[in-house]
């Protein structure tokens, strides 16, 4: 089974403080992907990779940053966490060259993130 | 720019009763793939199912069912005799074919499903 992993489940965070999400899959997968969740918005993607130091930016980057140093790790930072980045944070990951295309993302179980 | 709407926020069934997830796509291109995924309560997003442009035939597994129909730009999700644990927010999303970054999804708002006993 494919196994996408995320690093916490439930934060808590102070606006201000500097923020890591990991996030880590098991199936060699050349893609990676980070969206944000919030009520009847559905998900917005915030960045994704097709390779190792690679990033594009989504479609809400900003006040986001992401690293992915390692084919199976892709993390996602907030330099500076603001209360309304407080919301539902879920990575995915999808086999193929080119971004995987037309390929299904498997999801992680996604980190609830509360900023103060 | 590609778009997806479930315009259903909440719909609240009878068990054993049939159900209907309407999703109505917009996008440019002649390439594309549609997808549904189930989110149970749990968080997990769960792939159920992925359609490409060029294939327009109806998919039966088990008691669910998808109807896509080019000519009305909609991929409608069909969930015969209801269950308890049919209960969930399920996502349409959408892939365009992009030339330098591969495929992106686009999803619809989610539609919270409640199948009562």
């Amino acid at each position: 089974d494919v196994k996408v992993t995320q690093s916490s489940r439930y934060l808590v965070k102070r606006t201000g403080e500097k923020v890591f999400l990991e996030c880590v899959q098991d199936m060699d997968h050349e893609n990676m992907f980070w969206y944000r969740q919030d009520p009847g918005l559905g998900l917005r993607l915030i960045y994704f990779s097709y390779d190792v130091k690679m990033k594009e930016k989504g479609d809400i980057p900003e006040g986001y940053s992401v690293s992915r140093e390692k084919k199976e790790r892709f993390s996602l930072i907030l330099e500076s966490a603001s209360t309304n980045q407080t919301s539902m944070y879920l990575c995915a990951s999808s086999s193929g060259l080119a971004g995987g295309v037309g390929n299904e993302q498997y999801f992680g179980p996604g980190t609830r993130l509360t900023v103060t | 720019a590609q778009k997806v709407t479930q315009a259903q926020t909440e719909i609240s069934v009878v068990e054993k009763e049939d159900v209907t997830l309407d999703c109505v796509y917009e996008t440019r291109d002649t390439t594309y793939y549609l997808f549904w995924y189930k989110q149970p309560p749990s968080g997990e997003l769960v792939f159920l199912i992925r359609r490409n442009s060029f294939d327009e035939q109806n998919e039966i597994s088990g008691r669910y069912s998808w109807n896509f129909q080019k000519s009305t730009s909609s991929f409608n999700f069909t969930i015969t005799a209801s269950q308890v644990v049919d209960s969930a927010v399920y996502f349409c999303a959408l892939s365009e074919v992009e030339e330098t970054s591969g495929s992106r999804l686009t999803f619809g708002e989610g539609t919270q499903l409640t199948v009562n006993p």
